[in-house]
């Protein structure tokens, strides 16, 4: 239990394009799902926190304009690199969040690709 | 802000031999959580720890969380190659709260 998917697993586009990754809770349904960046070598870095309905919740210095992000469910999380820049290049990791057990679960993560 | 500082950043070990790492709050921690990231994976969850002074094992991964519940640590037993990969610990600052703090992560590789 607690799969969390996300898609695609990596992504190559180039620069000035959008690009979609979608993250889903495929055997629970998560109340809150967490967006996090991971540069080669570092932690992870929380990126913005998204409720169910509701506007996500972002961590200082994350632009929202750039980031875009979409719960249109309990299963569905979407975030959207709007613009997207070299610099943007990284692992980026959804978390499923769950009242039940109290546990983040998390993606496998895409790894995007800016040329 | 609250900060999670782990240490050491890196270490190389020989197969055989033990390993820690050590993970320090700035501030108390509700519970705190230790995943483990291969490279090219994604964190895996390891073990939650919540009451202060809590001691768990998972065959050669022992974990302890402090009297105060501001630092934990990791301890692997007998490191085999399977052990490679890096190790984060995660902060809760108060019951209740989704948001983890990370460390920045222990990064262990083992010569064979």
């Amino acid at each position: 239990g607690a799969v969390v998917s996300q898609h695609p697993s990596w992504v190559i586009c180039k620069s000035g394009t959008s690009v979609k990754i979608e993250c889903r809770s495929l055997d629970f349904q998560a109340t809150t799902m967490f967006w996090y960046r991971q540069f080669p070598k570092q932690s992870l870095m929380l990126m913005a926190t998204s409720n169910e309905g509701s506007k996500a919740t972002y961590e200082q210095g994350v632009e929202k304009d750039k980031f875009l992000i979409n719960h249109a469910s309990l299963t569905l999380s979407t975030l959207t690199v709007t613009s997207a820049h070299p610099e943007d290049s990284s692992f980026y990791i959804c978390s499923a969040f769950t009242a039940i057990s109290y546990e983040q679960y998390f993606g496998p993560g895409t790894r995007l690709t800016v040329t | 802000g609250q900060q999670v500082m782990q240490i050491p950043q890196y270490q190389h070990v020989q197969e055989g031999e033990d390993f820690t790492t050590y993970c320090n709050s700035s501030t108390t921690l509700s519970n705190i959580q230790w995943y483990k990231q291969r490279p090219g994976g994604h964190p895996v969850f390891l073990i939650q720890l919540v009451k202060s002074g809590e001691v768990k094992k998972q065959k050669r991964l022992t974990f302890q969380f402090g009297e105060a519940k501001k630092n934990s640590s990791l301890h692997i037993t007998a490191t085999q190659t399977t052990d490679v990969g890096t190790y984060f610990c995660a902060g809760r600052k108060f019951q209740g709260a989704q948001k983890l703090v990370f460390g920045q992560g222990t990064r262990l590789t083992i010569n064979p």
